[in-house]
């Protein structure tokens, strides 16, 4: 079975600093692992996604993660931080061998501070 | 591009009643389909993945006599909660994948059972 968990309920950051929001995962084979943001009342949209290679990976509005399978972790980071980036992020993960159903860590809502 | 759209936004019906919501993929070929349901303050939980022209399959739990999922083309998928009770009140959100590895996500229908 897969498994996703994000440690953190919230993160709480200034304008202008980085952002770290963490995600570790559980799965069979070779994991499939994505970040998606939700805006309230909206669904959710696609910000990047780790499938092999370069285990640092650049998405969407200057996000960026790292995949790291030692730790199994994969980490959503951004340098600098901006009001609008306020929503709550989740990471979700399959494997090379399922059917390409996503499991959902449990959401980390992110306050950007002005 | 990937845009996917469900409608309605938001319903409200009647105990016992049916409702249907419509999930449809507006600039791409949905080979698969996926509903999920949130609850507030909640991830996602899958209910069901559908392709085009089979029968769904349900997660574990999901009552499928109950959850009716209709993939009828590459471009709609419908899911239908019959005969519903106020504990199906809920956040359903659609995924349509392309065959690639990236779902994309629908802004969800808010139900409300009263």
């Amino acid at each position: 079975a897969q498994s996703v968990a994000q440690p953190e309920d919230q993160v709480n950051v200034a304008e202008g600093n980085p952002l770290t929001v963490k995600c570790t995962y559980s799965v069979s084979g070779n994991p499939y692992l994505f970040w998606y943001v939700q805006y309230p009342n909206r669904g959710l949209q696609f910000l990047l996604k780790y499938i092999t290679g370069d285990n640092l990976v650049k998405g969407s509005y200057g996000f960026e993660a790292e995949f790291n399978k030692s730790q199994t972790s994969f980490h959503l980071k951004k340098p600098s931080a901006l009001v609008s980036d306020s929503a709550l992020y989740f990471c979700a993960v399959t494997w090379s061998g399922g059917r390409r159903a996503l499991t959902f860590g449990s959401g980390t809502r992110l306050q950007v501070q002005p | 591009g990937a845009v996917v759209s469900q409608h309605p936004s938001r319903v409200i019906c009647k105990s016992g009643t049916s409702v249907k919501i419509e999930c449809r993929s507006l600039d791409f070929q949905a080979t698969t389909m996926f509903w999920y349901r949130q609850f507030p303050k909640q991830s996602l939980m899958l209910m069901a993945t559908s392709n085009e022209g089979s029968k769904a399959t349900y997660e574990q739990g999901v009552e499928k006599d109950k959850f009716l999922i209709n993939h009828a083309s590459l471009t709609l998928s419908t899911l239908t909660v019959t005969s519903a009770h106020p504990e199906d009140s809920s956040f359903y959100i659609c995924s349509a994948a392309d065959g690639g590895i990236v779902q994309y996500f629908g802004p969800g229908t808010r139900l409300t059972v009263t």
